[in-house]
C-alpha cells in the first residue's frame, strides 16, 4: 500500500531561521510533488520532481528527491512570515492501479 | 483559462438532503479528482476519473457518486447527507500523457465548504 508520511506535522519557527520538512513514501516512484495551502484557501503546486537527484528552487524554498531512499525534502532558507502555510507532498504510482497519494501535511508558522 | 471552477462556494444541508457539487475544467485535462479535507487534516480521495465515461473509487467513496460524461465536467453527488460529510470539497485535474510519462501535478479548484446539520 502506498503511504506518504511527512514530518514534522507542525513547525513553528522564527523569521530568518532555516529548517527542513521531510517526506517519506513507501513505494517505488520517480515523481514527487510539493503543494502549498494557505489557510482557508485551495492548494497550489510548488514543485514537481521527476527523477532521482532532482532539485528545484523557488525563492527561499528548495526541494530535492532521493528515489533510492524514497525521501524528499523541502528546505526553507531564512524564513519569512509569508511562508506560513501548510505544505503537502504527494506521490503518484503507476504500479497496478494508478494512485496519487498526499502526505499528511506540515503546518508551518513563521513568527516575526 | 479559468482553470478549475467549483460551485457552489458554500452550502448548508439538512440531514438527509441531497445535492450535487459541480466541477469544471477548461485545460483539456483527462484526469479529474474529488477530495475532501476535514478541518486541520490532509486530503482524502473520494473518486477520480481517467477520462470521459471512466470513474473509480478512491479512499472514501461511501455516500458519494460521480459521473463523467464530458472531459470538462466532473460532478459529485451527495445522497442522504450526514453530519460526517461536513467538510471542504476540492476538485482537481491533471494531464496524463501516453505511457503515463511526464509530470502530473494537479490543479485545484477553490473548494466548496459544506455543512450538514
Amino acid at each position: 500500500e502506498l503511504k506518504v508520511e511527512q514530518n514534522p506535522l507542525f513547525l513553528s519557527m522564527q523569521e530568518g531561521k532555516n529548517y527542513t520538512i521531510y517526506c517519506n513514501y513507501s513505494t517505488t516512484s520517480d515523481r514527487l510533488y510539493w503543494y502549498r495551502q494557505d489557510p482557508g484557501k485551495s492548494l497550489e503546486s510548488l514543485f514537481v520532481l521527476l527523477s532521482n537527484g532532482a532539485v528545484k528552487q523557488e525563492g527561499r524554498l528548495m526541494a530535492s528527491l532521493d528515489t533510492k531512499a524514497r525521501l524528499s525534502t523541502l528546505h526553507i532558507t531564512a524564513a519569512v512570515h509569508d511562508l506560513s502555510a501548510t505544505y503537502f507532498c504527494a506521490v503518484d504510482s503507476t504500479s497496478g492501479t494508478y494512485k496519487y497519494i498526499f502526505g499528511t501535511g506540515t503546518r508551518l508558522k513563521v513568527l516575526a | 483559462n479559468a482553470g478549475v471552477t467549483q460551485t457552489p462556494k458554500f452550502r448548508i444541508l439538512k440531514i438527509g438532503q441531497s445535492m450535487t457539487l459541480q466541477c469544471a475544467q477548461d485545460m483539456n485535462h483527462n484526469y479529474m479528482y474529488w477530495y475532501r479535507q476535514d478541518p486541520g487534516m490532509g486530503l482524502k480521495l473520494i473518486y477520480y476519473s481517467v477520462g470521459a465515461g471512466i470513474t473509480d473509487k478512491g479512499e472514501v467513496p461511501n455516500g458519494y457518486n460521480v459521473s463523467r460524461s464530458t472531459t470538462e465536467d466532473f460532478p459529485l453527488r451527495l445522497e442522504l447527507a450526514a453530519p460526517s460529510q461536513t467538510s471542504v470539497y476540492f476538485c482537481a485535474s491533471s494531464y496524463m500523457g501516453a505511457q503515463l510519462a511526464g509530470a502530473h501535478e494537479q490543479y485545484f479548484g477553490p473548494g466548496t465548504r459544506l455543512t450538514v446539520t
